[in-house]
């Protein structure tokens, strides 16, 4: 079974400051990875994804994540966080030859304030 | 622009009745996803389909039917539906990267 641990309900940044929202994995063989967003009434976005390569995937809206093999971690990252930036953000995981079934997290709310 | 269209909003039905919900995507994917939203519990996929007439159950099916007679087309079925269905419910389709409806509100009373 693969499953998605995002381990932080709610995340308060002032804005200007370096965001980081964490999620943790697992999953049988490699996994593919995603992060999504949900701005307030409306539907989720893609924002970025890990295949293979290089473990520093750059993503949308000057979002980036690390993927990290030995943690299993893929935390998304953003140096210098807008007030713009405030929404509910969702973490994936599929596992390869799994019928590509995504699995979410259970989400975190990012707050920016001015 | 790429588009999942689901067909309401927001939907209040009463215990015991049957209730279909809509999903058209315009991209020509052949796979689709029906997704409940729940808070502190994230997505949890009801059911998907890889093909016209092809489904598969997801991780919470019970209570749930699905049909795709045309590729384009998903819809999720609730039998009789029940208060604890009440939820968000969001469609998917795509490959690796997933395009999302807006989302269908249903409250069961």
């Amino acid at each position: 079974a693969q499953s998605v641990a995002q381990p932080e309900d709610q995340v308060n940044v002032a804005e200007g400051n370096p965001l980081t929202v964490k999620c943790t994995y697992s999953v049988s063989g490699n996994p593919y990875l995603f992060w999504y967003v949900q701005y307030p009434n409306r539907g989720l976005q893609f924002l970025l994804k890990y295949i293979t390569g290089d473990n520093l995937v750059k993503g949308s809206y000057g979002f980036e994540a690390e993927f990290n093999k030995s943690q299993t971690s893929f935390h998304l990252k953003k140096p210098s966080a807008l007030v713009s930036d405030s929404a509910l953000y969702f973490c994936a995981v599929m596992g390869l030859g799994n019928d590509y079934k995504l699995s979410f997290g259970a989400g975190t709310t990012v707050t920016v304030r001015a | 622009d790429v588009k999942v269209t689901q067909s309401s909003r927001y939907l209040v039905k009463r215990t015991g009745e049957k209730v279909f919900l809509e999903c058209v995507q315009d991209m020509d994917h052949e796979n689709m996803f029906w997704y409940r939203q729940d808070p502190g519990l994230g997505l949890r996929l009801i059911y998907f389909s890889y093909d016209v007439k092809m489904k598969e159950k997801g991780d919470i099916p019970e209570g749930y039917s699905v049909s795709r007679e045309k590729k384009e087309r998903f819809s999720l079925i609730l039998e009789s539906a029940s208060t604890n269905q009440t939820s968000m419910y969001l469609c998917a389709s795509g490959l690796e990267k997933l395009f999302f409806g807006s989302g269908t509100q249903l409250s069961v009373l």
